[in-house]
């Protein structure tokens, strides 16, 4: 069973688009998180939600919009794709009340802007 | 505010060779600091922890110890393999991220036959 999954693996598309990265955790944790991998492995946290509400939101253009319909569940919409955007996208989760912070990932997504 | 230095790479080393990869660390309060690995095409899984000064955590022949001292938590180990080829991430929990991680920005090591 994979604990935190993330679909699609792979996204190829054209600059304008909008597209989707669905997220999805069966560890029972709180809190889920969005990361941006750029080309040079640099790790970016974007956004984090704790039983469905927003509690980290960085310097990122609106044009990219997290949604959590259930704790179990953080998705994440860009819209007007840029070549910029082009990056590979971690999801991540962990449980609030622990006492360690260790974050579980999934295995991230690859988003090509054409 | 909160952060994390490690050394950058790329580091190239031969089978067998001694590895460091260097960490430091600012933080207000006590964290914990993590070592995670990223093995290619895969996402990032913790390889290590310590909660708490003078603690050595360890896992897969890799080992760090906590250095309040010098606020550092270098990771190392003694007999590198072609398996240990990878990106590997230092990073710190603390309450003054609100339990978040805080990641460096990540050494690749490549680990030649």
């Amino acid at each position: 069973d994979t604990a935190v999954s993330q679909t699609p693996k792979y996204l190829v598309t054209q600059m304008g688009n909008d597209k989707s990265i669905k997220c999805e955790q069966n560890l029972g944790h709180d809190t889920m998180y969005w990361y941006k991998q750029d080309s040079k492995k640099f790790l970016k946290i974007m956004f984090s939600y704790n039983n469905k509400e927003l509690i980290i939101n960085e310097t990122v253009p609106n044009r990219f919009s997290p949604k959590s319909p259930d704790k179990a569940h953080l998705n994440l919409h860009i819209n007007s794709l840029e070549l910029g955007d082009s990056a590979v996208y971690f999801c991540a989760s962990r449980n609030s009340g622990g006492n360690t912070g260790e974050l579980f990932f999934g295995e991230g997504s690859r988003l090509t802007v054409l | 505010g909160n952060s994390v230095t490690q050394m950058e790479g790329p580091v190239t080393l031969s089978e067998e060779a001694f590895l460091t990869i260097n960490c430091t660390y600012t933080a207000t309060g006590y964290p914990s600091l993590f070592w995670y690995v990223q093995y290619p095409g895969e996402g990032l899984q913790l390889l290590l922890k310590a909660t708490k000064a003078d603690d050595k955590g360890s896992n897969k022949g890799f080992e760090a110890t906590y250095r309040k001292e010098t606020t550092s938590f270098h990771l190392e180990k003694g007999s590198v393999q072609v398996s240990d080829s990878a990106v590997y991430f230092c990073a710190l929990s603390d309450r003054g991220s609100q339990g978040n991680l805080i990641f460096g920005k990540g050494t690749k090591l490549s680990v030649k036959p």
